[in-house]
């Protein structure tokens, strides 16, 4: 079935460093990729999106990339900040269903 | 003040009892959705709609039931067939089903 795979599961990084979060997608179809972030006990927030007809987008410290080739997409936080630790989630559109498939989750915690 | 709402915020039932969760959004958006969240887990679909009078069933739709009735409104009941119903319960709606969702600030369920 529709699968999206996200990786890494839990990542730490120092404060100032750059934070990469991965994600494959299983249906060739889809053409909207949306991240979330959710911090702790909150509803989930979407900090930015793509859509298929392009290959990178840009939000101050935040892009998403994307391979649709691979059906690959990533999420990079740049000099990121102790209010970046939170929850991200990717997701993908399915044509077929009409519903967004999530990730797993990644726990980012950025150390002051 | 437009969005999405979701009540009560902590709710506490017995177990063997019924509980409806409210979901409402005055976006005037077609698609709503229900997810189920564990501690550290990610978002599991439970139901959704992409129109009034019609939904269908998420992955994880057993023990679970749905309405939508008025397109502003899609509750969510959780039925004493739920083995495990404690989770955080989130609401989501949509334009479309290919769109951005915006989240509800969820229903925290305790069963006992």
């Amino acid at each position: 079935g529709e699968n999206v795979e996200q990786h890494p599961s839990t990542l730490s990084v120092q404060e100032g460093d750059s934070a990469v979060i991965k994600c494959t997608y299983s249906d060739s179809a889809s053409n909207y990729f949306p991240w979330y972030k959710q911090e702790l006990g909150k509803r989930p927030q979407l900090i930015i999106d793509i859509r298929s007809n392009v290959g990178e987008k840009k939000d101050q410290r935040i892009a998403v990339t994307l391979n649709k080739t691979a059906k690959h997409f990533s999420l990079h936080i740049t000099e990121t900040q102790p209010e970046d630790s939170a929850v991200y989630f990717c997701a993908a559109s399915s044509r077929n269903t009409g519903k967004l498939i999530f990730g797993q989750g990644t726990t980012l915690q950025v150390k002051p | 003040d437009g969005g999405i709402t979701q009540s009560p915020k902590y709710l506490f039932r017995k177990e063997g009892q019924n509980v409806t969760l409210s979901c409402e959004q005055n976006l005037n958006h077609d698609a709503m959705y229900w997810y189920r969240q564990d501690p550290g887990q990610g978002l599991r679909l439970i139901y959704y709609s992409q129109i009034v009078n019609d939904f269908q069933k998420g992955d994880i739709a057993e023990g679970y039931s749905v309405s939508r009735e008025k397109k502003e409104s899609f509750p969510l009941t959780v039925t004493s067939a739920q083995k495990n119903p404690t989770a955080f319960y989130l609401c989501a709606s949509s334009q479309t089903g290919l769109s951005e969702q915006y989240f509800g600030p969820g229903t925290r369920l305790t069963v006992t």
